[in-house]
């Protein structure tokens, strides 16, 4: 069965440079969440999205922008970044109404030196 | 804002033996689901188990438990016949039901249980 897909798995940025980070969900879902986890810590919400509308926003930082496409797909945009902001950045897609099991994609490592 | 603690950084248990691990959460809301997640080294977020708030029946998955207690705001997880590849993180997280117009609200996690099962 296809799964929740992360483009890049590794990325490495410098500081004040920007990255984007893509999401594609499982085909019919409508949700993406986007989680940020730092080393040894629990994963923190950022944003979701229902039906390409932004639905919930967490502890997203104002340099960090994300956006959902009509195909569904999502970007994390992040800019001006900071050594801080390294971590794994999972994506998660569910389908909303029917089901509300996050499945979780094998996340993004970002690591910013 | 809801909160989620899980007192037990670390556990460790010989292979085949009964395990719990505690969690506990905080929230005024009255709807929600509750959710057991296992991220082995691969790092990969798989979830273990899911209980909805207005069931009263504790929800299994095979080896896997829980003790939902609503009034107590508490929801633990029992690994029976623990196997050495249950060994990883746990991550206990809520998430509040949205009705109006649809939409998603984020999961809040605890900081994690590093379970670890010696052969």
């Amino acid at each position: 069965a296809a799964g929740v897909i992360q483009s890049p798995r590794h990325l490495i940025k410098e500081k004040r440079e920007t990255a984007t980070l893509k999401c594609y969900p499982i085909p019919r879902h409508d949700t993406v969440y986007w989680y940020q986890q730092g080393p040894g810590q629990d994963p923190q919400f950022l944003i979701s999205f229902y039906e390409k509308m932004q639905s919930d926003k967490g502890s997203i930082p104002d340099r960090f922008s994300a956006q959902q496409f009509s195909d569904y797909h999502s970007e994390l945009n992040m800019s001006s970044l900071e050594l801080g902001d390294s971590a794994l950045y999972f994506c998660a897609s569910s389908l909303e109404g029917v089901n509300t099991e996050a499945f979780f994609g094998q996340g993004t490592r970002l690591t910013v030196v | 804002a809801q909160t989620v603690t899980q007192s037990q950084p670390e556990m460790s248990v010989q292979e085949a033996e009964t395990v719990t691990l505690s969690c506990t959460y905080d929230t005024s809301e009255n709807n929600y689901y509750l959710f057991w997640y296992k991220q082995p080294p691969s790092r990969q977020m798989i979830l273990v188990i899911r209980q909805e708030a207005y069931k009263q029946q504790n929800a299994t998955e095979n080896r896997f438990s829980v003790n939902f207690q609503k009034a107590a705001k508490s929801f633990s997880l029992k690994i029976s016949d623990s196997q050495l590849g249950d060994t990883a993180m746990y991550f206990c997280a809520f998430m509040k039901i949205m009705y109006s117009g649809g939409g998603a609200d984020g999961l809040t996690f605890g900081k994690g249980t590093h379970l670890i099962i010696q052969p």
